[in-house]
């Protein structure tokens, strides 16, 4: 199983659309979660850290289960600059140095 | 905003050649990365460096692999015979801190074509 999966997409969403996505991790020792934002060809840049609580970055939402042991990541109000790669990281705890990349979820957002 | 600097943006080589790609990490930070990304593929760790040593290594870096930090202000990864394979997005990324909570900066990569 891998250690951080998620759903490829594309989800092509019109402009001022929700879009909504998930990520699941198979290590319970997970401790630290990350949505990055990659564009084409470009190095992944950090979107937001997800808490325990869920948290929120104006029109993004993140949201973390650990009983089923996934996150996710909501965009509001969707910008035609919201096209990316979502990349899901994890860290696990035993292992404070390496973050661990999902393959990403691509979204589009269409005029 | 600071930033993680990678040399060269993009390095074309021969199979069986060595290459050096090289960072400049924000300086501050104390923890340094190198990931790669082949194309079309996730992002995957290959190591990290901490106190001038390596602090874990993915299956990935096996002995073709070497990093080092060669002053105050350089981290960079060896390659000592390509193959095709290692053709990929190289990026250098460094932390502050290592930890809960605290995401990378990655630099901009570097792109390695080995033919």
């Amino acid at each position: 199983r891998k250690e951080v999966e998620q759903d490829p997409g594309p989800f092509n969403v019109p402009e001022g659309a929700t879009v909504a996505f998930n990520c699941t991790y198979s290590n319970s020792a997970s401790q630290s979660f990350f949505w990055y934002r990659q564009d084409c060809r470009k190095e992944p840049k950090l979107l937001m850290s997800v808490y325990s609580s869920g948290n929120e970055d104006g029109r993004f939402t993140a949201q973390l289960n650990r009983a089923s042991q996934y996150i996710s990541l909501l965009i509001r109000d969707s910008k035609l600059s919201d096209s990316a790669t979502y990349l899901c990281v994890v860290n696990i705890l035993s292992n404070d140095y390496k973050l661990s990349f999902g393959a990403g979820t691509t979204v589009t957002v269409r005029a | 905003e600071p930033e993680v600097t990678q040399t060269p943006s993009h390095q074309v080589t021969q199979m069986g050649q060595e290459v050096i790609l090289r960072c400049v990490p924000i300086s501050n930070h104390l923890y340094f990365y190198w990931y790669r990304q082949i194309l079309g593929q996730k992002v995957e760790f290959l190591v990290s460096f901490y106190n001038n040593e390596i602090s874990e290594k993915s299956e990935i870096f096996d002995d073709q692999f070497s990093v080092e930090r060669p002053d105050g202000s350089n981290f960079t990864l060896k390659i000592r015979s390509t193959k095709l394979e290692d053709s990929a997005m190289y990026f250098c990324a460094s932390s502050e801190r290592a930890g809960i909570n605290y995401g990378y900066t990655f630099g901009s990569g570097t792109r390695l074509t080995v033919v």
